[in-house]
């Protein structure tokens, strides 16, 4: 079975400028997750999808962030603007159902580092 | 506010030896812990987890406590092998829904030949 596939792995941006990341949940999983994880931290939430709707985004910068799942499966996250506080790793993570107990299968990531 | 805290950032023990990572937490309404394994490069990997109904569970090598009065949590491996060289994160979520996990900073874990 395919994990979650994240790309691309490593992104260099300019602060100011936009960037999108890509994930691809393990098939069949209706619940998929973004978290961000700084250097020296814990992943911290930043959205959770069940199907193609948001559960909880309370922890997205929205003014900056944006997060979509049209069809249900894939998921894209953006930063436009990009801040030098948003180099981290972005995890993508996908668990079957929505239940606590349902085990979340995370991504690789990708290294973001913003100059 | 650090709801989940691992306060020791890294534990170095001997090839064959019991190790322990311990995590505490804060907020009385979480009831369901987990412990993630993250190797370089890789996403965090589910190792085991408790519900507050418990105090215990064990699963090979690996054991969770739970000690609800003091709101402390550890995990136990035993043997230590080297391949359990990572770094590891507890974790917390309410039970109601889906996961909604609250991380601690991890510990990074050396095992020694």
């Amino acid at each position: 079975e395919a994990g979650v596939a994240q790309s691309p792995r490593y992104k260099i941006i300019e602060k100011r400028q936009s960037v999108a990341f890509w994930c691809n949940p393990i098939s069949g999983h209706a619940t998929l997750y973004w978290y961000q994880q700084i250097l020296g931290q814990g992943p911290k939430l930043l959205i959770q999808f069940q199907n193609n709707g948001v559960v909880d985004d309370s922890q997205l910068p929205k003014d900056r962030f944006s997060a979509e799942r049209l069809k249900g499966v894939d998921s894209t996250l953006k930063i436009q603007p990009a801040k030098l506080e948003d180099s981290a790793v972005y995890l993508c993570a996908s668990s079957l159902y929505f239940r606590v107990t349902d085990t979340q299968y995370f991504g690789p990531g990708t290294r973001l580092t913003v100059l | 506010d650090q709801q989940v805290k691992q306060n020791s950032p890294s534990l170095s023990v001997q090839e064959g030896r019991i190790s322990i990572l311990n995590c505490d937490y804060t907020n009385s309404m979480f009831d369901y812990f987990l412990w993630y394994k993250k190797y370089p490069a890789e996403g965090p990997t589910f190792l085991i987890s408790i519900s507050s109904i418990k105090d215990k569970n064990e699963d090979g090598r690996f054991t969770v406590f739970l000690n609800k009065s003091a709101k402390h949590l550890s995990l136990h491996i035993v043997p230590s092998q080297p391949g359990d060289s990572a770094v590891y994160f507890c974790a917390a979520s309410v039970n109601q829904g889906a996961q909604k996990l609250v991380f601690g900073q991890g510990t990074r874990l050396t095992i020694n030949p």
